[in-house]
């Protein structure tokens, strides 16, 4: 079964305008840490934001937001004010066993592509 | 800003040839991971070190791939014999044990095996 699933292979958003890209996740660990990463063409992965599964408040970097509902398992990133530069690839991955650490790996989702348009 | 350093960037070599990939995490991160991506999937992890002792290895190819982190520092993944599957992105990430979040990645190597 997948740990990670993002159910859209492409986005389409508007410069300026708001985007959510959809992530659920499975696991039976309690402990777990929830990231979106961004990724452009040239191939980095851009850390963007980090839930842990006992966090009270969703997360949230400037202008991106972690929509965190526990008991649906979904992660869902939005983007809001979309700029050019935001086209690019988004992962959503998982950590599981934190525990205040950062040992373990994380498991991507199979992303989405997000294309803003003038 | 620390970063964590990969070489080369490209890399284009013939299938059965050898080829290694290096890694300089951020100083102090403890742990170090090497990720593979193919075109069009997230990455997936292949081996995994504490300082030098890996700690997952179990989707690491062992009849092909190795990997070595032997002063608990910079780290080298090789490919021996190399195979047309094998072209991907090679990813580097470290983190600092017992703090932080999230894994810092490198610009990653990528494959092209012809």
């Amino acid at each position: 079964a997948q740990k990670i699933t993002q159910t859209q292979p492409g986005m389409f958003v508007q410069e300026k305008e708001a985007v959510t890209l959809d992530c659920t996740y499975d696991t039976s660990d309690p402990s777990y840490g929830l990231f979106w990463y961004k990724q452009p063409s040239s191939g980095e992965m851009i850390f963007l934001i980090y839930q842990g599964s006992y966090d009270q408040q969703n997360a949230t970097e400037g202008r991106y937001s972690l929509n965190f509902q526990k008991a649906r398992k979904s992660a869902n990133l939005v983007i809001s004010a979309s700029q050019l530069g935001d086209s690019a690839m988004y992962f959503c991955a998982m950590r599981e066993g934190v525990g205040g650490t950062s040992y373990g790996k994380l498991t991507f989702g199979q992303g989405t592509i997000l294309t803003v348009h003038p | 800003e620390a970063e964590v350093a990969q070489s080369p960037r490209y890399k284009i070599t013939e299938k059965s040839q050898a080829v290694a990939f290096w890694c300089d995490p951020i100083s102090g991160h403890a742990t170090l991971y090497w990720y593979r991506q193919i075109l069009g999937q997230g990455p997936e992890l292949l081996v995994q070190f504490q300082d030098e002792s890996v700690v997952d290895d179990s989707q690491l190819p062992k009849d092909r791939f190795s990997a070595e982190r032997l002063k608990g520092v910079d780290s080298t993944l090789k490919i021996q014999p190399a195979e047309l599957g094998d072209s991907a992105m090679y990813l580097c990430a470290s983190s600092s044990f017992g703090q932080g979040r999230e894994q810092y990645f490198g610009p990653g190597t990528r494959l092209t095996v012809t």
